[in-house]
C-alpha cells in the first residue's frame, strides 16, 4: 500500500514568487491536513480538508490557501514568498473524521532566497 | 484549547537502558494522544495513540505509554535502548471532534554505545 507522496521533496525558490505543493493521500483515505515544521516554531497547523472541503485551519496569514480534489489529492499555495517561509512543509491523511493518528509524508523543503 | 508540553529537548541514554520521554497535556475536553517518531529528512510516523480505551498504550519498535489523567501524562518508555531509535520524538495532542493536532516541541533521543 503505497503511503502518503508529497512532490517535489525540494524546492528552492525567489522571495515574492508563489509555490505550489502537492500532495497524495493513501488510497482509500479522506482526510488531509498540512503542517508547516521549522527549528524555530516546530510543527505548526497549517490546515485540514474533507471531502473537499477545509474543515479547521491554523493561524497563517491568507497568502497559505490549499485544496483538496475528489480525489482526495491536496495542494497548497503560498503566494508572495518571504524568507521566514522557508520550511519543510508534510501532509497528513486519515481515512476520515475521527481518532485515527495521521499518516505523514516525507515532506516538501521549501527554501526562499 | 490544548497544549503539549514535553520535558527535555534532548535526551541521552546508553544502548540497553530504559527510554523515558515525557509529555504532559492540557486539555478542557477528553483528548486524544499520540506519538510520533521522526528520523532526519523523513516526515513523523506514529508509535501510538491512545484514544480512551486502555490507559496502557503499545505501539511499535517496542514503545508503549500510559495515560494519565490525574497527571496530565502520556510519558513514552522503552525498557531497551536500541541505536536504531535514535530520532525525535513527538507528542501530539487532539480534542475529540477536531482533527487540528497540536504537537510538542520534540525530544531528540541519542543513544550511546
Amino acid at each position: 500500500k503505497a503511503g502518503v507522496t508529497q512532490t517535489p521533496r525540494y524546492l528552492i525558490k525567489t522571495r515574492g514568487q508563489q509555490v505550489t505543493l502537492s500532495c497524495s493521500p493513501i488510497s482509500g483515505h479522506r482526510s488531509v491536513s498540512w503542517y508547516q515544521q521549522t527549528p524555530g516554531q516546530g510543527l505548526q497547523f497549517l490546515f485540514e480538508y474533507f471531502s473537499e472541503t477545509q474543515r479547521n485551519k491554523g493561524n497563517f496569514p491568507g497568502r497559505f490557501s490549499g485544496r483538496q480534489f475528489s480525489n482526495s489529492r491536496s495542494e497548497m499555495n503560498v503566494s508572495t514568498l518571504e524568507l521566514g517561509d522557508s520550511a519543510l512543509y508534510l501532509c497528513a491523511s486519515s481515512p476520515q473524521q475521527g481518532p485515527y493518528g495521521y499518516t505523514f509524508g516525507s515532506g516538501t523543503r521549501l527554501t526562499v532566497v | 484549547a490544548q497544549s503539549v508540553t514535553q520535558l527535555g529537548s534532548h535526551v541521552s541514554v546508553s544502548e540497553g537502558a530504559l527510554v523515558l520521554l515525557r509529555c504532559n497535556y492540557s486539555s478542557s475536553v477528553p483528548p486524544y494522544l499520540f506519538w510520533y517518531v521522526q528520523y532526519p529528512n523523513q516526515g513523523l510516523q506514529l508509535l501510538l495513540k491512545y484514544t480512551s480505551a486502555a490507559t496502557l498504550v503499545k505501539g511499535i519498535n517496542g514503545f508503549e505509554a500510559e495515560f494519565k489523567k490525574s497527571e496530565t501524562s502520556f510519558h513514552l518508555t522503552k525498557p531497551s535502548a536500541h541505536m536504531s531509535d535514535a530520532a525525535e520524538y513527538f507528542c501530539a495532542v487532539s480534542a475529540s471532534g477536531t482533527y487540528k493536532y497540536i504537537f510538542g516541541t520534540g525530544t531528540r533521543l541519542k543513544v550511546l554505545a
